[in-house]
Formats: C-alpha cells, structure tokens, sequence
C-alpha cells in the first residue's frame, strides 16, 4: 500500500462546477501538508499548504485537513478551463523529514 | 524572473552516456531538491542539500552524484546512463530543510530525460 493514495482521474467537469480533489494517507507522522497545480510540461506550483486540522482558504481554493480521518480535500469552486491541470497532494513526514507526494489527479474542466 | 530553473529543458542521449543536469535558483532559500518523476507521475526524492551540506540521499545508484558548489546551485551528474533513468528531473528548492519552518518547495520546470 502506497503511503499517500491519490485517484489518477480523469476527473472531467463542467465550466462552473466545485471540485473536489483528495488524498488519505496511513502515516500519522504526516504532519504538514501541501497542493500543488502542475500544467503538462511544467513543474508543479504550490497552491496552498497548511499544517493543521480544519479549513484553510484562498481565492477559489480550499484546502480542508482531517488528521483523525487521515484525510485531505481541495475544493476549487467556479471551476474554469484554465483549471485544467494534474492537482499532487505532498505531506511531510515529520519522522524521515522527506515529502511524500501522492500521483496525482488529472482534471479537465469543459468550457 | 524564474525562481528556479533548470538546464537543459530536454535531454536525449544514447544509454551508457554521461550526463549532466544543472540547477538554479533565485530565491535566497537555503534547501534545494531532486525529484525523479517516472511516467505515472508519480515524485520521488532523489537528494536534498541545505547550504551546501547533503542531507537527504535516497537509495538510488550511485551512478547519480549531486553536486553543490553553492547553495543557490545544485547539479545533478548521471554515469552510464540506463533506459530504466528515463524520466522527467526536477529541481526544487524550500527557505529551510524539512521539518524547521515547515516552508513549502518551490520547483523548476524538469528536465525530461530519454535514454535511446
């Protein structure tokens, strides 16, 4: 069993729509926790990254944790073509000090 | 303007060359990386230096050597390339290590590798 699990998708949706993006993960040393945007050919952009349990927000983006579910969620609301794209969760583990990144959800959202 | 890049952007040899891939960044962070990412996408840490000093060295042959002549530089050297090291590299870089700040990495563009 993979360490972060990550749905490859694709994930297709309408102009307009919430998205809703996640990753879980078995290790409770995971204590820090990212998601980054990556374009075909592009390195990965960090969009946001938050430590702890609850909700963090940004523009259209928000990025939710649930560490006793071992759980993470980025819902991208007012979806647009532009966000089009492979969405990576990343973790640190607190133990090893390295950062697990999870495969990847290819989105594609339809104009 | 671009905080951290890498040269070349496209790498084609034949197996059993050797080459090498370098790394820049603008930033002032102190922690920079290599991700190896193989054709499911799928990143992984190769090494990590913070201010010169190795830090991370994942299980990978020793066929691939990092070097660090600065901390705003980090290249990455590969002998005797295999089909198997295929791949798109990834040069990264964060304000601290991991684990102290907890400052998130910042990445190159890669530098897609194929072995012929």
């Amino acid at each position: 069993q993979k360490e972060v699990e990550q749905d490859p998708g694709p994930l297709s949706v309408p102009e307009g729509a919430i998205v809703s993006l996640n990753c879980t993960y078995s290790n409770s040393a995971f204590q820090y926790f990212m998601w980054y945007r990556q374009y075909s050919r592009k390195g990965p952009e960090l969009l946001m990254y938050t430590y702890s349990s609850g909700n963090k927000e940004d523009g259209r983006f928000t990025a939710q944790v649930d560490k006793s579910s071992k759980y993470i969620s980025l819902f991208i609301r007012d979806s647009q073509p532009s966000d089009s794209a492979t969405y990576l969760c990343a973790m640190l583990d607190s133990g090893t000090y390295k950062y697990i990144f999870g495969t990847g959800t290819r989105l594609k959202v339809l104009a | 303007d671009t905080a951290v890049s890498q040269t070349p952007k496209y790498l084609v040899t034949q197996m059993g060359n050797d080459k090498s891939i370098k790394c820049e960044q603008n930033l002032g962070h102190d922690t920079m990386y290599w991700y190896k990412q193989d054709s499911k996408k799928f990143l992984k840490i190769m090494f990590s230096y913070n201010n010169k000093e190795l830090i991370i060295n994942e299980t990978v042959p020793n066929r691939f050597s990092p070097k660090s002549p600065d901390k705003a530089h980090l290249n990455l050297h590969i002998n005797s390339l295999e089909l198997g090291d295929s791949a798109v590299y990834f040069c990264a870089s964060s304000q601290e290590p991991p684990g102290q700040g907890n400052q998130p990495q910042h990445f190159g563009d890669g530098t897609r590798l194929s072995i012929l």
